[in-house]
Formats: structure tokens, C-alpha cells, sequence
């Protein structure tokens, strides 16, 4: 079975500052790693997946598959990236994906 | 809005009844997916539809819990004698048939409470 970890609930980073969302995975086959987040009031939506290796609102991740972790980067933040982000994953060719819990991120001007 | 449309977006039952959740996919996606999160918790999965073929379920969709997708249209996600426990946000997503996995479409959900 498969495990999404996100260590951080909260995560408070000053405007202008680089920001690092945590994921770590479990699982013992090739996974699919995306990061989806969900603006205040809005619905959940996809951020950006491991395959396609884009680079999302300067938000970036690697998959490293030696440290099993798929960890968000930006180098400066924006007051609108203040959210909520889960970090997800699905074994290639699944159709389920398994959702961390989650962190918010806030954003101080 | 030509996205994923779920009503109602909240639902406030009693124990012991019954509720209806409908989910309106993106027309031209053939795959559908319910999922349940409760609060500090991500997205769990509950099942999911490839047309109107029910292909997979959870072990969190106990027998009260019912999904349909008739035409492999809209689905509807049945909750029999609900209880307090099935309070959550139900949410209903979507993707077309594409071999690589772009990820899902989701819609705004519907917030059931049991009191």
C-alpha cells in the first residue's frame, strides 16, 4: 500500500522569501507524484505532476527516488500563494490517487 | 462553467436518513471519481467509474454507501441511514481517457453534516 507524508501543517514564510513544501512517500513501485492545491474558496486543483518536470505559478518539484520525496520549491514567494497543498500519489497505470494531509501555507506580507 | 458540477454544494441530514449527491463530469471525460475528506485529512478515495462501469471501490464505502453512473453521464453517490461519521466534503472528480495521467478535475464538492 501506498503513503503520502506531509510533515508540516502550518507553514508561515515571509513574502520575498523561498519556500519548501515537504512530501514523502512510501511505496515500493513506480509512482506518479503530483501536488494539487486549493485556494481559499476555491476547489482543489492540479499544480503540477512529476512527469511532465514544468515549472507551475515558479513552483517547482524533483522526485527523488533515493529519498523517496517530492518536495514543492519556490524561490520567492507571492502573497498569493497562500493555500492549501496536497501532495498526492498514484502508482503508474492506477487510476487512484492517495493524498497527503496536507499543508497551508501562509504567506506574510 | 463547463467543469465538474456537484450538487448540492452543502446537505444538512438527520441520522438514520437518507442522501443523494449528484456529480456532473466534464462532458467529454470518460473516467469518474468519488472521493471523501474530513477535516485536517486529504482527499480519500472512494471509488471510481470508467464509463458506467463501476471498476473499483474502498473499503471506506461500507454497504450504506452507493454509486451510480447510468449512462456513464452524471453519478450519484447514495448514503443509506447516514451517521455522524459520514459528516465530510464529498468530492467528485473527473479525467478523460488520455494514457498518461494529467491529473484530476475536481468539482467544489458537496459538505454533508449528520447531526
Amino acid at each position: 500500500a501506498q503513503r503520502v507524508t506531509q510533515p508540516e501543517k502550518l507553514l508561515s514564510v515571509f513574502k520575498g522569501a523561498p519556500v519548501e513544501l515537504k512530501c514523502n512517500y512510501s511505496y515500493s513501485g513506480s509512482p506518479e507524484l503530483f501536488w494539487y492545491v486549493q485556494y481559499s474558496r476555491q476547489r482543489l486543483q492540479l499544480l503540477l505532476r512529476h512527469i511532465s518536470r514544468e515549472s507551475i505559478k515558479g513552483f517547482t518539484a524533483d522526485l527523488n527516488k533515493g529519498e523517496t520525496s517530492f518536495h514543492l520549491k519556490k524561490p520567492f514567494a507571492q502573497e498569493e500563494d497562500s493555500a492549501m497543498y496536497y501532495c498526492a500519489l498514484t502508482p503508474v497505470g492506477n487510476e487512484k490517487l492517495t493524498f497527503g494531509t496536507g499543508t497551508r501555507l501562509t504567506i506574510i506580507p | 462553467d463547463t467543469g465538474v458540477s456537484q450538487n448540492p454544494r452543502h446537505k444538512i441530514t438527520k441520522r438514520g436518513q437518507n442522501v443523494t449527491f449528484r456529480c456532473d463530469p466534464i462532458s467529454e471525460h470518460n473516467r469518474l471519481y468519488w472521493y471523501r475528506q474530513t477535516l485536517g485529512q486529504g482527499p480519500e478515495f472512494l471509488t471510481y467509474f470508467q464509463n458506467e462501469a463501476q471498476l473499483e471501490k474502498s473499503r471506506l464505502l461500507s454497504d450504506r454507501f452507493s454509486a451510480e453512473r447510468p449512462k456513464g453521464s452524471f453519478s450519484t453517490l447514495e448514503i443509506q441511514r447516514t451517521e455522524q461519521g459520514d459528516s465530510a466534503m464529498y468530492l467528485c472528480a473527473s479525467r478523460d481517457k488520455t494514457g498518461a495521467h494529467y491529473g484530476y478535475t475536481f468539482g467544489s464538492g458537496t459538505r454533508l453534516t449528520v447531526v
